[in-house]
C-alpha cells in the first residue's frame, strides 16, 4: 500500500541551525501538506502545496519558513534559522483532491532544536 | 474559521467496555468531520468521515460516529474497547466552499484501555 515517507524521523540541531525535512508524497496525490505538532498540544496546518506554489498558509508559517518540491517527488520544508520553540513533530501529508478531506499522513520527523 | 474542542484529554477505559469521545466544532460554513487516530511513534491515520448523507458513519477497527448538526458535536464511539485501541484520537474539520482546505484539529483524546 502506497504511503508518505519521511525524513529524518529525529534530527537534534543547535539554535540558529537551518534544517530541511524531506518528504515523499504518494505518487498520483496532488496536494501537499505540512503540519507540527509540539509535545503535548494538538496538531497545527502550517502550509499546503499545490501546482507548484503555496495554496494556503498559517500564521506560524512565518518567513523562517519555506517549502520545495525540488524534483518532483520529494516536498521538503526547511526552516531557516531554528528556535528552540520550533522543537515539535513535523508532520508531511498529502492527498489526490480536496474535496473529500482525506489526508495521508506520514509518521513524522521529530525536531529537537538545543 | 473553524475551531475543535475535544472535551476529554484522557479517556481511561476497561477492555470490553464501550466508549465515548467527545468533539465539537465550531465553523461559519458547513464543514466535513473526520476522525484520525495517532498509534504511538506512528503518524496520523483516518480513522472515519463524514461528507453528507446519513449522519451515522462507520470507520475501521470498529469505530462509528454521528454528527449532530444543532449540536456541533460528531462524538466517536465503540461499543466494546481492545487493548490495541490505546492510541491517541483526533477530531478535525475542513471547511466547505471556501479556499481553505487544510484540517483543523481538536487538541486529541488520549484513550487509555486497561484490561
Amino acid at each position: 500500500e502506497p504511503e508518505v515517507t519521511q525524513t529524518p524521523s529525529h534530527q537534534v540541531t543547535q539554535m540558529g541551525q537551518e534544517v530541511i525535512l524531506r518528504c515523499v508524497p504518494i505518487s498520483n496525490h496532488l496536494y501537499f501538506y505540512w503540519y507540527r505538532q509540539i509535545l503535548g498540544q494538538k496538531v497545527e496546518f502550517l502550509v499546503s502545496f499545490y501546482n507548484n506554489e503555496i495554496s494556503e498558509k498559517s500564521e506560524i508559517f512565518d518567513d523562517q519558513f519555506s517549502v520545495e518540491r525540488p524534483d518532483g517527488s520529494n516536498f521538503t520544508l526547511k526552516i531557516r534559522s531554528t528556535k528552540l520553540e520550533d522543537s515539535a513533530m513535523y508532520f508531511c501529508a498529502s492527498t489526490r483532491q480536496t474535496n473529500t478531506g482525506e489526508l495521508f499522513f506520514g509518521e513524522g520527523s521529530r525536531l529537537t532544536v538545543l | 474559521a473553524q475551531s475543535v474542542t475535544q472535551l476529554d484529554s484522557q479517556v481511561p477505559v476497561f477492555e470490553e467496555a464501550p466508549v465515548e469521545l467527545r468533539c465539537n466544532y465550531s465553523s461559519s460554513v458547513s464543514v466535513y468531520l473526520f476522525w484520525y487516530v495517532q498509534y504511538p511513534n506512528q503518524g496520523l491515520q483516518l480513522l472515519l468521515k463524514y461528507l453528507s448523507g446519513s449522519t451515522l458513519v462507520k470507520g475501521i477497527n470498529g469505530f462509528e460516529a454521528e454528527f449532530n448538526k444543532s449540536q456541533t458535536s460528531f462524538h466517536l464511539r465503540k461499543p466494546s474497547v481492545h487493548i490495541s485501541d490505546t492510541a491517541e484520537y483526533f477530531c478535525a474539520v475542513s471547511a466547505l466552499d471556501t479556499g481553505r482546505r487544510a484540517l483543523t484539529f481538536g487538541s486529541g483524546t488520549r484513550l487509555q484501555v486497561q484490561p
